[in-house]
């Protein structure tokens, strides 16, 4: 079975400041991993992923994330938020059998301050 | 627009009404989802089907009845709903599942019940 824990329901960074959402994550098979961005009242878009190969993964708006093995973790970063970026950001974790769905964490709310 | 449409945006109905949210999708996807988002929980997964075929129900109460006529329409019928039944409801849509690409979801319905 997978789940999702992420750290923080909120964070707060000033604008051009290092931008850290933190994720882990259980799963008895490799994961499949997946960071989501929830603007107001919009459904949910995907920021990356990760499936296999390169454990830095590259996203839209300048986001990248860093799939973790050791420390079960893929945490979501980008070197200067950007007032555009408040949102409310999910992780995600699917396995690579093929068998099970998305399993959600409970967000996290950035808050970018000008 | 992300290939998912979700009507209406907002409902309003009372205990006794009866209702339907409709999700449509063009993306040539096989299976789709229901999901219920509340305020401070994960999103909580409630249907999901798979070229038409309703693979899972996560312990759903049955005043809510899913509908999926073909791969691109899902429906959720509502009838005698609670208060705490009010919500965000996302539909989402993937390949098929574990496909590991993630899911693309419609921007929600936002459920009043009064």
């Amino acid at each position: 079975a997978q789940s999702v824990t992420q750290l923080g329901s909120h964070v707060s960074v000033s604008e051009g400041a290092l931008v850290l959402l933190r994720c882990n994550y259980s799963s008895s098979v490799p994961p499949y991993l997946f960071w989501y961005v929830q603007y107001p009242n919009q459904g949910l878009q995907l920021l990356l992923k990760y499936t296999t190969g390169a454990t830095l993964v590259k996203g839209i708006n300048g986001f990248e994330a860093e799939f973790k093995k050791s420390e079960t973790s893929f945490h979501l970063t980008k070197p200067s938020a950007h007032m555009s970026d408040a949102a409310e950001y999910f992780c995600a974790v699917s396995d690579s059998t093929g068998a099970n769905n998305l399993f959600f964490g409970t967000g996290t709310r950035l808050t970018v301050i000008p | 627009e992300t290939g998912v449409t979700q009507t209406p945006r907002h409902l309003v109905m009372g205990m006794t009404n009866k209702k339907s949210l409709k999700c449509e999708q063009h993306l040539g996807h096989n299976a789709m989802y229901w999901y219920k988002q509340s305020a401070k929980k994960p999103l909580e997964l409630m249907f999901v089907y798979n070229f038409k075929e309703q693979t899972e129900n996560n312990s759903v109460p049955s005043r809510f009845s899913p509908e999926c006529p073909n791969s691109s329409h899902l429906f959720l019928h509502l009838h005698t709903l609670q208060p705490e039944d009010s919500a965000l409801y996302l539909c989402a849509s993937s390949q098929s599942i574990g496909t590991g690409r993630g899911y693309t979801f419609g921007s929600g319905t936002r459920l009043t019940v009064v």
